[in-house]
């Protein structure tokens, strides 16, 4: 079945690095969506990403899409301590009929002021 | 806050016993997901409902089941507990089942709830 993995699994970097997490299908995707779980929360969504090659920005936030839309990434320029959490990236697989969503593994992010 | 609800927040059991996780969607949402999120399997979609039905299937037990209503909130019932099953449970909703449904080139992001944590003792 479709396998959707990321890397790193963690990463603690000082406040005001930079950070970014990919995310690798089994399959090629229909689209990718991001989510963003802090400790002790659920997870909220972040962003889709739909076309091949999809680039789109959200304030320090950068989500990618792969050409072949089968990976993608986001990376976070100057972390601050409130990026804390556990980053997930979730496909559907191309040609899936419903909205079932595949989750990454995911990247937990720890940011030392 | 979401929008979404799920009780209880808590639920300490013994193995072999059965619970009952409820959910209600947000106002408006006919579409809702059960998922498992545990420290080594990660999120695992479970079940989809749409508007009463069983839309899809993921990696859930048969010893778990699901409905929705037809008020549109959702239960999961988990039986003959084992301790692997200790887990957040998470529900999520979104407006449509699916692309087809929505008419829209874009899926429908999905709202999740505060969870409800199950420890099977």
């Amino acid at each position: 079945g479709q396998q959707v993995m990321q890397i790193p699994q963690y990463q603690h970097v000082q406040e005001g690095e930079d950070f970014t997490t990919y995310c690798n299908s089994s399959t090629t995707l229909s689209n990718i969506q991001w989510y963003k779980q802090r400790p002790g929360g659920h997870p909220v969504f972040l962003i889709q990403l739909v076309k091949s090659g999809e680039v789109k920005k959200q304030k320090r936030l950068t989500f990618q899409f792969g050409e072949a839309k089968k990976n993608s990434s986001l990376h976070i320029t100057a972390t601050q301590t409130t990026d804390v959490g556990t980053y997930f990236c979730a496909g559907r697989e191309y040609g899936g009929a419903t909205n079932k969503l595949i989750f990454g593994t995911g990247t937990l992010l720890a940011v030392q002021p | 806050d979401s929008g979404v609800t799920q009780t209880p927040k808590h639920l300490i059991t013994a193995t072999g016993q059965r619970v009952t996780l409820r959910c209600s969607p947000r106002s408006g949402d006919l579409s809702v997901y059960w998922y498992q999120q545990s420290l080594d399997q990660g999120l695992q979609f479970l079940i989809q409902y749409y508007n009463g039905e069983e839309r899809a299937k993921g990696n859930i037990l048969e010893r778990f089941s699901a409905q929705q209503f037809p008020d549109l909130h959702s239960e999961l019932n988990l039986s003959s507990l084992e301790l692997g099953d200790s887990a957040l449970y998470f529900c999520a909703s979104s407006a449509f089942p699916d692309r087809a449904t929505s008419g829209r080139a874009e899926y429908n992001e999905q709202f999740f709830g505060p969870g409800t944590r199950l420890t099977v003792l």
